[in-house]
């Protein structure tokens, strides 16, 4: 059974720190996604990843897959309030999104 | 474009009764999954819908069920309702089995067992 671990499970950055979101997988899988939800809100879609050494960047958040070592990160430049949110990766395998347990990102003045 | 839309947003029902939620998917996708997500955990796949088919199921009960339509729009229904199943139900759609392309969530139901 594929398993999906991302840590830390809580962050709690100061404006203007550079931090690093880890998500490790289980299983094989070049499929690699991030989202974020708001409380009770639904997923946004932040980046599709699709192949080993894929990086993509939008804004302050760059995330990068390495599918050898089973591991995606997201990485957080210059935190500001409003990137707070609770973060997930998700591995794709057999049509279905497996998610992590979930980062939720705290950051403050 | 269109994006994902759901309903009803808010929902609550008594232990042992029936739901219906729906789900409209976005304009050119032909793929519709569905997630349940409690409160403080990452989002569990239910199944998902492919030409009107099911096309992979998680680790669900025979009393979750659910359609796609020729439009591509579905509708999730669970039996004989447990308490346990208070949670927010996420669909999502996406082109083909959204491996490309990513899948587009809805803003989900929130559903409340009482």
């Amino acid at each position: 059974e594929l398993k999906v671990e991302q840590n830390p499970l809580f962050l709690s950055m100061q404006e203007g720190k550079n931090y690093t979101i880890y998500c490790n997988y289980s299983t094989t899988s070049d499929r690699l996604y991030w989202y974020r939800q708001d409380p009770g809100k639904s997923l946004e879609s932040l980046f599709v990843l699709l192949s080993n050494g894929a990086v993509k960047q939008e804004g302050r958040l760059m995330a990068s897959l390495d599918t050898k070592a089973r591991l995606s990160t997201l990485h957080i430049t210059a935190a500001v309030h409003d990137l707070s949110a609770t973060y997930f990766c998700a591995v794709n395998t057999l049509s279905k999104l497996t998610f992590g347990t979930g980062t939720r990102l705290q950051v403050t003045l | 474009e269109t994006g994902v839309t759901q309903s009803p947003t808010h929902l609550i029902k008594t232990r042992g009764q029936q739901v219906t939620l729906r789900c409209s998917s976005q304009s050119g996708h032909n793929t519709v999954s569905w997630y349940q997500q409690a409160l403080g955990q990452g989002p569990q796949f239910i199944f998902q819908y492919y030409r009107e088919e099911e096309n992979g199921r998680g680790n669900f009960p025979p009393r979750f069920s659910g359609l796609q339509f020729p439009n591509y729009s579905s509708e999730l229904n669970v039996n004989a309702l447990e308490l346990d199943d208070s949670a927010l139900y996420l669909c999502a759609s996406s082109f083909f089995l959204g491996t490309d392309y990513g899948y587009t969530f809805g803003s989900g139901t929130r559903l409340t067992v009482v």
